[in-house]
């Protein structure tokens, strides 16, 4: 595709429920991030995919939360058991080689009452 | 981890100031970046500036790769330019660390 796409955009759960949030990357981009960000702070990192394998998911913040990315192109990030602390906004973004230019899709904001 | 430090963390412009954000950072980085994001959340890719300096209409960028410094100037500032300047440095971990951001507000 021309851009990032994630979706849902916005996701109110209740305490407790499951979610699962997606991301299709720019089309031929090997690297996919997921990204946590509270409100006034800098994206923090969650996990990162080269291709279908899952690199690094030191940023996972518990065994709560699982992503996948099971043919190196769409991923989806799911949160079991939702907590409050979970309400944030999920950034996912993509580049095209191991490392280099960034592009961020507009993010799934999640509301866990 | 690498750390990032991004200042001022708020500014305040009446539009047509110019400005300068200041990001350091404390080891040496492959990669850095300069996003806004603009108050609908979107990151917007404003820099891919690992060293040296781009200029893009209004705005332009400097990293001191060996000062450990990178620096956004925006001139002549217009209202859409408020949202949060964001840079973000990866140093051979594939993995982007982002700053807190800086936050501004251009008045008309």
């Amino acid at each position: 595709g021309a851009g990032v796409s994630q979706s849902p955009r916005y996701k109110v759960a209740k305490r407790g429920q499951d979610v699962a949030l997606r991301c299709d990357p720019i089309s031929g981009h090997v690297s996919l991030f997921w990204y946590q960000q509270a409100l006034g702070q800098g994206p923090e990192f969650l996990t990162y995919f080269q291709n279908e394998a899952q690199l690094d998911k030191s940023g996972l913040p518990s065994d709560r939360f699982f992503a996948e990315r099971p043919e190196g192109s769409v991923s989806t990030l799911k949160i079991q058991r939702t907590q409050q602390e979970d309400s944030a906004v999920y950034l996912c973004a993509s580049s095209f080689g191991n490392t280099g230019e960034l592009f961020f899709g507009e993010g799934s904001r999640l509301t866990v009452l | 981890g690498i750390q990032v430090e991004q200042s001022p963390p708020d500014l305040i412009l009446q539009e047509g100031a110019n400005s300068t954000l200041r990001c350091n950072f404390s080891d040496s980085v492959n990669n850095l970046q300069w996003f806004h994001q603009n108050p609908w959340g979107q990151l917007i890719n404003l820099f891919y500036i690992p060293s040296g300096t781009k200029q893009n209409g209004r705005l332009s960028a400097t990293t001191v790769a060996t000062e450990r410094y990178s620096l956004l100037y925006i001139s002549s500032s217009q209202t859409t330019d408020s949202g949060v300047y964001f840079c973000a440095v990866e140093r051979g971990s594939y993995i982007p660390t982002f700053g807190r951001g800086t936050s501004l507000i251009v008045h008309p």
